[in-house]
């Protein structure tokens, strides 16, 4: 069964400093694993993709890697802003049978106090 | 600004009312989804439609009833909810699978349903 799970549940940080968030995966065959950010009532927004080759890509203050070897992958924030405060979801594709459908985590509740 | 558009930002209705959701893109995507999203949970999958065709239903209550009517617009038709149906409904759009690295997933700013 494809599963992705993610740690912590939530987070609570002070502005300005760094944290990371994790994904762990059992999606097979793995195309693609991407990171959004919800803010609370709003839809999600793509952050970053990661295919197989990938081991590191970075979007302003937010950089994902990926360790398509022990199915890994996590969401660094640097210096981070009050609206950085949002829950983080990692989405992986892939799956038998050629079906795109991808899995959701179930989110990092992220709070960034002043 | 999302690219995938979805009205009415919130729909309060009865349990005997019949209402609906819509959704547009013109990212020329082929494949729509329909999400619906609890409170501090992740999205679950609705519906999926590739090339205006059903190809997915999650095992989804009849009171839900979604509609393709061109690959630009995506409709879900509500009639007979129940209070436990109140949630946020997400659409999105993506291209269809053609291998890594495509097919990311845009998603509406979400319709807020609450059932009485």
């Amino acid at each position: 069964k494809n599963q992705v799970e993610q740690s912590p549940q939530s987070l609570i940080i002070l502005e300005g400093k760094n944290c990371t968030l994790q994904c762990n995966y059992t999606v097979s065959p793995f195309s693609n694993l991407r990171w959004y950010k919800q803010d609370t009532g709003r839809g999600p927004v793509s952050l970053t993709i990661m295919t197989f080759s990938e081991n590191t890509k970075s979007n302003g203050r937010y950089t994902a890697t990926l360790d398509a070897d022990t199915k890994q992958s996590s969401l660094h924030i640097t210096a981070s802003q009050l609206s950085d405060s949002a829950s983080y979801i990692c989405v992986v594709s892939g799956g038998s049978g050629g079906s795109y459908i991808p899995t959701f985590g179930r989110g990092t509740s992220l709070i960034v106090h002043p | 600004d999302t690219e995938v558009t979805q009205t009415p930002k919130h729909l309060v209705m009865g349990m005997t009312n019949k209402k609906s959701l819509k959704c547009e893109q013109h990212m020329g995507h082929r494949a729509m989804y329909w999400y619906k999203q609890k409170a501090k949970k992740p999205p679950e999958l609705m519906f999926v439609y590739s090339y205006e065709k059903l190809s997915i239903n999650e095992s989804v209550p009849s009171r839900f009833s979604p509609e393709c009517p061109n690959s630009s617009l995506l409709n879900l038709h509500l009639h007979a909810l129940q209070p436990e149906d109140s949630a946020l409904y997400l659409c999105a759009s993506s291209q269809p699978r053609q291998g890594a690295g495509t097919g990311e997933l845009f998603f509406g700013e979400g319709s807020r349903l609450t059932v009485l």
